[in-house]
């Protein structure tokens, strides 16, 4: 089993350029996850998949963040315009069930955006 | 408007001592906790969980511990071994409410 897989591991970017986080979950896992890490705020929830489908979005900060699953084994997310205060580590995590709490995580990729 | 908090950033213990993790939350739905762990360069991994029927859960080396009244849980490795040098961050859910994270707390087991 390959686990979560995201690309890229590490992305450096300038203010203002856009930004595309791919993940691919576990094969059969029906919820995704997209989580934010930063030093103050731990591990923050941006957004959630049940069966390719957006179910709680509240997490995303600004209009500037979108995210996408097309099919159960590909999603994106896309921060346009990008801004500094955006670098973090963005991790993405699969689970069998939107209410399984035991999630599987990515490795996770490295933000930084001068 | 944090609702899992970790208050300790880091944690020194040496080898072979117990390892004390603490966090605390504020939500008073959440009825289901975990410890994940979390190696660099690497995502987290589920460590231990705990339902709020329960107050103590063991699996190994690992015990989480709950007080529902003081809205606090504990993590206890014993005893402490150097792989066990990580970041622990405290999860809970319940409700509406989808998986909190607290800030995680970075420990170092000292040979």
């Amino acid at each position: 089993d390959a686990g979560v897989i995201q690309s890229p591991r590490h992305e450096v970017t300038e203010m203002g350029q856009e930004v595309t986080l791919r993940c691919k979950p576990i094969s059969g896992h029906n919820s995704l996850f997209w989580y934010r890490q930063t030093m103050m705020r731990g591990l923050e929830l941006l957004i959630y998949f049940n069966n390719n489908v957006p179910i709680d979005d509240s997490g995303m900060p600004e209009d500037r963040f979108s995210a996408k699953m097309p099919n159960a084994s590909f999603s994106t997310l896309k921060i346009q315009p990008s801004e500094p205060r955006d670098s973090a580590v963005y991790f993405c995590a699969s689970s069998w069930t939107a209410t399984n709490e035991k999630l599987f995580f990515g490795s996770g990729t490295q933000l930084s955006v001068l | 408007d944090q609702q899992v908090k970790q208050n300790s950033p880091s944690l020194s213990v040496q080898e072979g001592r117990i390892s004390i993790l603490n966090c605390d939350y504020t939500n008073s739905m959440f009825d289901y906790f975990l410890w994940y762990k979390k190696y660099p360069a690497e995502g987290p991994t589920f460590l231990i969980s705990i339902s709020s029927i329960k107050d103590k859960n063991e699996d190994g080396r690992f015990t989480v511990f709950l007080n529902k009244s003081a809205k606090h849980l504990s993590l206890h490795i014993v005893p402490s071994q150097p792989g066990d040098s990580a970041v622990y961050f405290c999860a809970a859910s319940g409700g509406a409410q989808k998986l909190v994270f607290g800030q995680g707390t970075r420990l170092t087991i000292n040979p």
